[in-house]
């Protein structure tokens, strides 16, 4: 079955580093992709997303492009800052029967800290 | 616009026990989703609803059940409950209709079995 993979962390950085989580996947076909980010005692927040090869997602300064070639969708932000600290998670949209999407796979999540 | 609705917020529960969990999602979403979250499992699917329909299903017992009223309101059920079942359960809404749609999460239920 379709599967993701991201770095588990902990990821402890300080501020105004540079940010990068790896995400690799299998599918069959060709999921859409997304980043989602937790805060603590909230629900999933869409991060950004791509729907195919060689798109860019952005948003808030965080960016992921989708490799087909290397079934990667790593995500990278120059510059974090203390808010940027939440759970982070890879994602795929597997495509049913009915042609559209419904059922995301998650990666294990990849919590950064991120100091002052 | 009002996000997705979820409740309630915490439940304890003891072993053996039903419980029904809530979920309102956006107006105008049709498509309900359901997952729980486990530390060590982590984000696992469980049902998704549209238009009132089961279209999709998880490896999770039978134990697990859900529905979709008229309204795209959904509950889900868990019966007899074993302590393993104590997680944060997460619903998602989202319109459901083409590919790469977004699903919008709620803020979740946390459910603890004693």
């Amino acid at each position: 079955g379709n599967s993701v993979t991201q770095m588990e962390g902990p990821v402890t950085l300080s501020e105004e580093a540079f940010l990068t989580i790896n995400c690799t996947y299998t599918a069959t076909g060709y999921p859409s992709l997304f980043w989602y980010v937790q805060y603590p005692g909230e629900g999933l927040q869409l991060l950004l997303k791509a729907t195919k090869a060689d798109d860019k997602g952005s948003n808030k300064g965080f960016e992921a492009t989708y490799r087909k070639e290397t079934t990667s969708f790593h995500l990278e932000k120059g510059s974090v800052q203390v808010s940027d600290s939440a759970v982070y998670f890879c994602a795929l949209s597997d495509r049913g029967s009915g042609g559209s999407n419904y059922k995301l796979t998650f990666g294990k999540g990849t919590l950064l800290t991120v100091n002052p | 616009k009002a996000g997705v609705t979820q409740t309630p917020r915490y439940l304890i529960k003891t072993r053996g026990q039903q419980v029904t969990l809530s979920c309102s999602p956006i107006s105008g979403h049709r498509s309900v989703s359901w997952y729980q979250q486990t530390p060590g499992q982590g984000l696992q699917f469980l049902f998704e609803y549209f238009s009132e329909t089961q279209r999709n299903k998880g490896n999770f017992p039978g134990r697990f059940s859900g529905r979709q009223f008229s309204n795209s309101r959904s509950e889900m059920n868990v019966s007899t409950l074993e302590l393993g079942d104590s997680a944060l359960y997460l619903c998602a809404s989202s319109s459901g209709l083409t590919d790469g749609t977004i699903q919008y999460f709620g803020a979740g239920t946390r459910l603890s079995v004693l």
